[in-house]
């Protein structure tokens, strides 16, 4: 089975631009949370999508926004990007809702760069 | 509000020592708690999961961690260090329920010396 996959790998953005980032989970995995990882703030929770549902959400102004398509593959997007956007974005799959107990399955992370 | 305490950022120990990780957790219902490894470029890894039952999980790679209700504590240990386990270690809390979200700690690194 293909593992959980994030495009592009990297990305370089200049401050006011918006930037797409994609994942595809592992075949059969409903559920796609996303997370920014950065050396000061470790893991930060973004959403979790569950059935073409935003089902949870983290502290996260507007500009982070994200869906899911039928086929359970999920983007995120950030508008008018600012410098602390600057980090690693990682996509996570798992059978069903994380609030189960079930196992994420993470992508490499997109690392984003704004200047 | 469930939260994650992972005290230090950084460990080192010499190849075949103890590893130790500690990981305080707070949860206001009976948690998962769960270990992931990240290596170098690369995304995160289920190490293992405590749901109920055993207090004392086995996971990959020779690690296990002891869930203690009374301390509120998931500490990570593996016998023997081995140079392949330079790594950043996460532990995480989920209080369970639909809603819930998987919350991380900070991350603890660790080096290990020949």
């Amino acid at each position: 089975k293909a593992g959980v996959t994030q495009t592009p790998r990297y990305l370089i953005k200049t401050r006011g631009q918006q930037v797409t980032l994609s994942c595809s989970p592992i075949s059969g995995h409903r559920s796609v949370s996303w997370y920014q990882q950065t050396p000061g703030q470790g893991l930060q929770f973004l959403f979790e999508y569950f059935s073409e549902t935003q089902r949870n959400k983290g502290n996260f102004p507007g500009r982070f926004s994200g869906r899911q398509f039928s086929n359970s593959r999920s983007e995120m997007n950030v508008s008018t990007l600012e410098l602390g956007d600057s980090a690693l974005y990682l996509c996570a799959s798992s059978l069903t809702r994380q609030g189960a107990g079930e196992k994420l399955f993470f992508g490499s992370g997109t690392q984003l760069s704004v200047l | 509000a469930q939260s994650v305490t992972q005290l230090g950022s950084h460990v080192s120990v010499s190849e075949g020592a103890l590893v130790l990780l500690r990981c305080n957790y707070s949860s206001s219902v009976p948690p998962y708690l769960f270990w992931y490894v990240q290596y170098p470029n690369q995304g995160l890894q289920l190490l293992l999961k405590y749901t109920t039952g055993a207090t004392l999980v086995k996971g990959i790679n020779g690690f296990e961690a002891e869930f203690k209700k009374s301390e509120t504590s998931f500490h990570l240990t593996k016998p023997s260090a081995h140079m392949s386990d330079a790594a950043e270690y996460f532990c995480a809390v989920s209080g369970g329920g639909a809603n819930s979200k998987l919350t991380f700690g900070k991350g603890i690194t660790l080096s290990v010396r020949p």
